[in-house]
């Protein structure tokens, strides 16, 4: 029971280079979350999927797009980075809504230069 | 916007001392989540408190959720090198988790 993987761990891009961050939950998890955490900002919501075939903007959704896979699975993309979009990103997930608990992936640490 | 107010934002006290670090708000949450992030790792959740005036207690931490259900506190009695890390609290409404920017907890032996 691997709970939420996330990957990659670490990537470098060049500014207007696009990239996909992957996630997978093996809990059977309804919800899925992207978060990006910076210094002093604690973590901030990007997008977020209730459930399967739903997914809706978060605190911070530009730059970004989402693709709810399949109930497993909930990708990040980043069409053309920029620097300000250097951070750490984290996926997870919860049974239903987040009043329930929230389990996080180990984090993607994304440097955009 | 929901925002959440943590503070303070870092503190640094001696093994064996006290401290309380405080989660605001001017929305009302439907619950309430405290948890704890170590370098290199993901967010881990410590508790969840959904009732106005509840207290939880977890060994020497001490959670309340405040009665209009918009602050809530986290107490750590005799503080331990353990218990180094990053807090976070997290409010949830409407579908989303809001996280507060975090308090970075030292404790020095």
């Amino acid at each position: 029971n691997a709970g939420v993987t996330q990957t990659p761990k670490f990537q470098v891009l060049k500014t207007g280079q696009s990239m996909t961050l992957q996630c997978a939950q093996d809990m059977n998890h309804n919800s899925m979350y992207w978060y990006r955490q910076d210094p002093g900002m604690g973590l901030r919501l990007i997008y977020y999927s209730a459930s399967e075939g739903t997914t809706d903007k978060g605190e911070v959704p530009n730059g970004y797009n989402v693709s709810r896979l399949n109930k497993r699975e909930f990708s990040l993309r980043l069409e053309s980075a920029a620097p300000s979009q250097t951070s750490v990103y984290f996926c997870a997930s919860s049974v239903m809504g987040s009043g329930n608990t929230i389990y996080f992936g180990e984090g993607s640490w994304l440097t955009v230069v | 916007t929901q925002l959440l107010e943590q503070s303070p934002q870092f503190l640094s006290i001696q093994e064996g001392e006290n401290l309380t670090v405080y989660c605001n708000s001017s929305s009302v949450f439907s619950s309430l989540q405290w948890y704890r992030q170590e370098p290199g790792e993901g967010p881990v959740l410590l508790v969840t408190v959904v009732t106005g005036g509840e207290v939880k207690k977890l060994k020497r931490l001490t959670f309340q959720f405040g009665d209009a259900r918009k602050d809530s506190s986290l107490h750590i009695t005799a503080a331990q090198p353990g218990d180094t890390g990053l807090y976070l609290c997290a409010g949830s409404n409407t579908g989303k988790l809001i996280f507060g920017q975090g308090t970075t907890l030292q404790v020095k032996p």
